[in-house]
């Protein structure tokens, strides 16, 4: 059974950083583009970001573009997001998709940016 | 961007009785490879999101056959045959074919009358 498991959420100042893990198995990882969404509290699911198989390739929403790294360990079987200068509209529960199709989904982790 | 346009936003149906949700985007979702990428999702209370169809009508694997999922072009439509309790969450259309970015739509809230 595919499973991906999602870490690193919490409470963070305005302005703080945060990094979020998700490690995928049963699941050829290494294979597949891998996605963030998220979900804000009283909204719907937005798009944050995907990546290719080997990394080099990156995507980014606007609304994070600058601020926040998609990146990928393959040996290790787990995908990251780097959220640097985070603003209280940033606070979600994050999840990690299979590829850009997203056809699995972790649990979520959440992630709250308030003073 | 493409813009997806879910409705209603809100859908009560009484139990056992059919429920429809619309997709319509702001340009056709057809890709030059002839597919069309636009799937859906239903994300139930406390849970994660749920892959329900991909590619318009694929229905994934354990989804009730009482789902179905229609459309081309720019108008997407998902229904249900007869609604269980266990359907109420929120239900989004999802579009890859112009990505990035992905595209959600707004959401469809099915609640029991």
């Amino acid at each position: 059974e595919v499973q991906l498991v999602e870490s690193g959420g919490g409470l963070v100042q305005p302005g703080g950083s945060l990094r979020l893990s998700c490690v995928v198995s049963e699941f050829p990882f290494s294979s597949h583009y891998m996605t963030w969404v998220r979900r804000a509290p009283g909204k719907g699911l937005e798009w944050v970001s995907s990546l290719s198989q080997s990394g080099e390739s990156t995507f980014y929403a606007d609304s994070v573009k600058g601020r926040f790294t998609i990146s990928r360990d393959n040996s290790k079987n787990t995908l990251y997001l780097q959220m640097n200068s985070l603003r209280a509209e940033d606070t979600a529960q994050y999840f990690c998709a299979t590829g850009h199709w997203c056809d699995y989904w972790g649990q979520g982790t959440l992630v709250t940016v308030s003073s | 961007d493409v813009v997806l346009t879910q409705s209603p936003l809100s859908l009560p149906v009484t139990l056992g009785q059919p429920a429809s949700i619309s997709c319509r985007s702001s340009q056709s979702l057809v890709h030059r490879d002839g597919n069309t990428y636009l799937n859906w999702f239903q994300q139930k209370p406390g849970q994660s999101p749920r892959r329900l169809f991909y590619k318009v009508s694929n229905r994934d694997s354990g989804v009730p056959d009482r789902f179905s999922g229609s459309g081309s072009g720019t108008d997407f439509t998902l229904k249900i045959s007869r609604v269980e309790a266990e359907d109420v969450g929120v239900y989004y259309c999802m579009e890859v074919t112009h990505w990035p970015p992905i595209t959600f739509g707004q959401g469809t809230r099915l609640e029991i009358k």
